[in-house]
């Protein structure tokens, strides 16, 4: 079975400041794909970042940097300089490789950037 | 970036009525939509998946008479909320998978519809 767990369940920053949210994740499966998702008031899911599990690089995408240690099981993303436009939900996502490709998410972290 | 709509938006309802909740994926096929919902400060929980032309297959726990799910096209996937009751006030989300059911493909979401049943 596929577990995704993101212990922090809400996190507060001043703007500017940087925040790392933690992604710890479980599987048998030797591919799989790992997911990041930002969920805004608004409610709709946006995509940040697909990784498959053969692909240890990390990646950064302007203020967005992700950490994936396969040894440890976690897929950690980092905001750098938050701005309060960051304030939303996090949902960090495992997918099988094979077959529909079902997601398991994790509960999310809610970040608020206080001003 | 691939683009998913769900309509409606918003939906409000009297106990026992039917709701419909469309998913349509606008600038690529799917053969694979997934329905989801959220409950309050939660996460989303999959219901169903849905393969176009064939019978949705439903997670451990989802009423399939409940929840009807219909994948009639590479395009559009519908969710029928049958009879329903204030237990079913939700916030729903679709979501496609770009490709033809490749191992790279990435599940695109809907903007979401919040049911709520008085």
């Amino acid at each position: 079975a596929q577990k995704v767990t993101q212990a922090q369940t809400e996190i507060s920053v001043v703007e500017k400041e940087d925040v790392t949210l933690d992604c710890v994740y479980e599987t048998r499966d030797t591919t799989y794909y790992l997911f990041w998702y930002k969920q805004p008031p608004s409610g709709e899911l946006v995509f940040l970042i697909r990784r498959n599990s053969f692909d240890e690089q990390n990646e950064i995408s302007g203020r967005y940097s992700w950490n994936f240690q396969k040894s440890t099981s976690s897929f950690n993303f980092t905001i750098t300089a938050s701005q309060v436009v960051d304030s939303a939900v996090y949902f960090c996502a495992l997918s099988e490789a094979y077959g529909n490709n079902r997601l398991a998410f994790g509960k999310g972290n809610q970040v608020v950037v206080i001003p | 970036g691939a683009v998913v709509s769900q309509h409606p938006s918003r939906v409000i309802c009297k106990s026992g009525t039917s709701v419909k909740i469309e998913c349509r994926s606008l600038d690529f096929q799917a053969t694979t939509m997934f329905w989801y919902r959220q409950f309050p400060k939660q996460s989303l929980m999959l219901m169903a998946t849905s393969n176009e032309g064939s019978k949705a297959t439903y997670e451990q726990g989802v009423e399939k008479d409940k929840f009807l799910i219909n994948h009639a096209s590479l395009t559009l996937s519908t969710l029928t909320v049958t009879s329903a009751h204030p237990e079913d006030s939700s916030f729903y989300i679709c979501s496609a998978r770009e490709g033809r059911g490749r191992s790279t493909d990435t599940q695109y979401f809907g903007p979401g519809t919040r049911l709520t049943v008085l």
